[in-house]
């Protein structure tokens, strides 16, 4: 099993900001990376998939960059419907999910 | 218009079984792979089982013989029969599609309560 370990656990942060999170994978999943934005209440939406292509009316503040093991989440400037849980996911084995980045607002 | 609505969740006790449902419209289930993913309270999403396009299935560890998952294409829907259920099963339990490609859809999840 493919395990994907996210940093940081928490990112605290004020509107504006520039949010970098970080997907680990135990293993090279190529470029079959995708990242989640989970909020209370809803289905989880997808942002990025592929690693670095942006799903279908994501905004451009958001991007993915990485390929192999190593991935990042770039948010450019932290808008307030920002604040939310991110998480990455991998299909290149089986398909798993990484702990969890939670953006809060500082 | 896609839709994917789940059902059948609820409260049962520990050792008992319960059997999710989801309902698909606007797409065919058997031409996407078909996800159940859960999350518990307070914890992260983990993916549960998947059903694949030809329709061969895969389980996470933790409800490896355990959890099946099936499909009936002639309803389009796909189902997650759950027996003997520990309390650490409790959860929303999403039915998607394509998780993790730009075709993805999810539902908005049924609550499964495993207590006395």
């Amino acid at each position: 099993e493919i395990v994907l370990t996210q940093s940081p656990a928490t990112l605290s942060l004020s509107p504006g900001e520039r949010a970098t999170l970080s997907c680990r994978a135990s293993q090279s999943v190529s470029s079959y990376l995708a990242w989640y934005q989970h909020k209370p209440g809803q289905a989880p939406r997808l942002l990025i998939y592929d690693a670095s292509n942006r799903a279908t009316g994501i905004p451009a503040r958001f991007s993915g960059s990485g390929s192999g093991t190593d991935f990042t989440l770039t948010i450019s400037s932290l808008e307030p419907e920002d604040f939310a849980v991110y998480y990455c996911h991998q299909r290149s084995n089986w398909l798993t999910f990484g702990g969890g980045t939670k953006v809060e607002i500082k | 218009e896609v839709q994917v609505v789940e059902s059948g969740g609820g409260l049962v006790q520990p050792g008992g079984s319960l059997r999710l449902s989801c309902a698909a419209s606007g797409f065919t289930v058997n031409s996407y792979y078909m996800s159940w993913v859960r999350q518990a309270p307070g914890k992260g999403l983990e993916w549960v089982s998947v059903i694949w396009t030809g329709g061969s299935t895969s389980y996470a560890d933790s409800v490896k013989g355990r959890f099946t998952i099936s499909r009936d294409n002639s309803k389009n829907t796909v189902s997650l029969q759950m027996n003997s259920l520990r309390a650490e099963d409790t959860a929303v339990y999403y039915c998607a599609r394509d998780v993790g490609k730009p075709s993805d859809y999810w539902g908005q999840g049924t609550l499964v309560t495993v207590s006395s």
